[in-house]
């Protein structure tokens, strides 16, 4: 089945500082997400990035589907924007998706 | 905004016990998800569903059932709850199979003695 790794599996910064975090995957993935979940909350989408750049706000997600790569950008971190982040990319014919054992992020002041 | 809810928001079981977790989604969504979080794992799929009465298999089934008895409900059952049943779990709904948006409920965290 898709087997998705993230790294770093931590990171911590300084508000204002950028963060970049990686997304592999083992399978063509046609349906790249990412996700946040706040400290102690629950998911929200972020960004869907089958392929390209994509952008919203602060973020930026960049998947080369040949590559089996996504990439999320993060401008001028705040102290908000702490969680874990997730990527998920979908198994076989595309009804699961299989996710990453996320990204934790811990913006400090 | 899809609204999914989750019940309850907390519970303790003993080992053997029987238990059951609720999901409702109120945007008429026909995919229903039951995921379970644990530290060093992620989110991994048990069961999901595309419509009132189906059920499909996720990743991690073994030790649970569940049922979509109608659009909007989706239940997770563990009959004979074990201490590896101990996890946070999300339910979530969208409206086609890996859509672009997946709404998730607050989770249901539950501790199996």
């Amino acid at each position: 089945g898709q087997q998705v790794q993230q790294s770093p599996a931590s990171l911590v910064l300084q508000e204002g500082e950028n963060a970049e975090l990686q997304c592999n995957f083992s399978s063509t993935a046609t349906q790249l997400q990412w996700f946040y979940q706040r400290p102690g909350g629950s998911l929200v989408s972020l960004l869907y990035n089958p392929s390209g750049t994509k952008h919203t706000g602060r973020l930026t997600s960049t998947t080369v589907t040949k590559e089996r790569r996504s990439s999320l950008h993060i401008s001028s971190s705040q102290i908000t924007d702490s969680g874990t982040y997730f990527c998920a990319s979908p198994q076989g014919t595309g009804s699961k998706l299989s996710f990453g054992k996320g990204a934790k992020l811990t913006v400090s002041p | 905004e899809a609204a999914v809810t989750q019940s309850p928001r907390n519970k303790v079981t003993v080992t053997g016990g029987n238990v059951t977790l609720s999901c409702r989604q109120t945007n008429s969504h026909n995919y229903m998800y039951w995921y379970r979080q644990d530290t060093g794992h992620g989110l991994r799929l048990i069961h999901y569903s595309y419509g009132a009465g189906n059920l499909q298999i996720g990743d991690v089934p073994d030790g649970y059932k569940a049922t979509r008895t109608t659009q909007e409900d989706f239940f997770l059952l563990l009959e004979l709850a074990s201490p590896s049943q101990t996890s946070l779990y999300f339910c979530a709904s969208s409206d086609a199979p890996c859509a672009e948006t997946l709404y998730f409920g607050s989770g249901t965290r539950l501790t199996v003695l």
